[in-house]
């Protein structure tokens, strides 16, 4: 069991610059997530794919956030024109089933 | 609107002590709640789910949780605290489709030794 698996770990980029992210569920995992956490919060939905479909779609997310899963296998996230506030630790998660999730280790984005 | 609220930010209790870290909802129609836990450094990892059924819920590691329906309350407990159980204790709730999923503000768990 490799786990899910989310690169790069950090990124450290300029505000304004794009950026994105990799996440790699485990590979029978039909159901992917991506969440966003801040210190002191818990993570917070973005987005959820249920294969290759995107099906939600936080209405708090700005539309310089995009995602895919283009298989459904591996899935991007990608942050457009990134601003001081888009730091954050980036969360994906896969499951099976509606209930248990598997979380990756995530990706610390710091914007400069 | 689902949601779920965790009172304390801090609990803090001996080794060999029972631990309780609360967590409270707030749903509309059936809960499905979740309990997590985040070491340091590493991701968040399952300990349980109520989802129907028996009250006291049983996970890994020792934990269970009580769902009281009548004070909207999924309690995550542990008879006898170990060093190792310090950690973020995060508490969940999804949406019926389990396309959602919401999570607390988290509990920092520290037992002394």
């Amino acid at each position: 069991d490799t786990g899910v698996s989310q690169n790069p770990r950090h990124k450290i980029t300029k505000r304004g610059q794009n950026v994105t992210f990799r996440c790699d569920p485990i590979s029978e995992h039909n159901r992917l997530y991506w969440y966003r956490q801040t210190l002191g919060q818990g993570p917070e939905f973005l987005t959820y794919f249920q294969n290759e479909a995107q099906l939600e779609k936080s209405r708090l997310l700005s539309d310089r956030f995009s995602a895919e899963r283009p298989k459904g296998s591996f899935s991007t996230l990608e942050i457009q024109r990134t601003e001081q506030g888009d730091s954050a630790m980036y969360l994906c998660a896969s499951s099976l089933t509606r209930n248990e999730q598997f979380f990756g280790p995530g990706t610390r984005l710091t914007v400069l | 609107a689902q949601s779920v609220a965790q009172p304390e930010d801090q609990v803090n209790v001996a080794e060999g002590n029972p631990l309780t870290v609360k967590c409270t909802y707030s749903v509309s129609g059936n809960p499905y709640l979740f309990w997590y836990v985040q070491y340091p450094n590493r991701g968040l990892q399952f300990l349980l789910k109520y989802i129907t059924g028996d009250n006291l819920v049983k996970g890994s590691y020792g934990f269970e949780a009580e769902f009281n329906k009548s004070q909207t309350s999924f309690h995550l407990k542990k008879p006898s605290a170990l060093v190792s159980d310090s950690a973020l204790y995060f508490c969940a709730v999804r949406d019926w489709t389990g396309n959602q999923f919401y999570f607390g503000t988290g509990t920092s768990l520290t037992v002394i030794p």
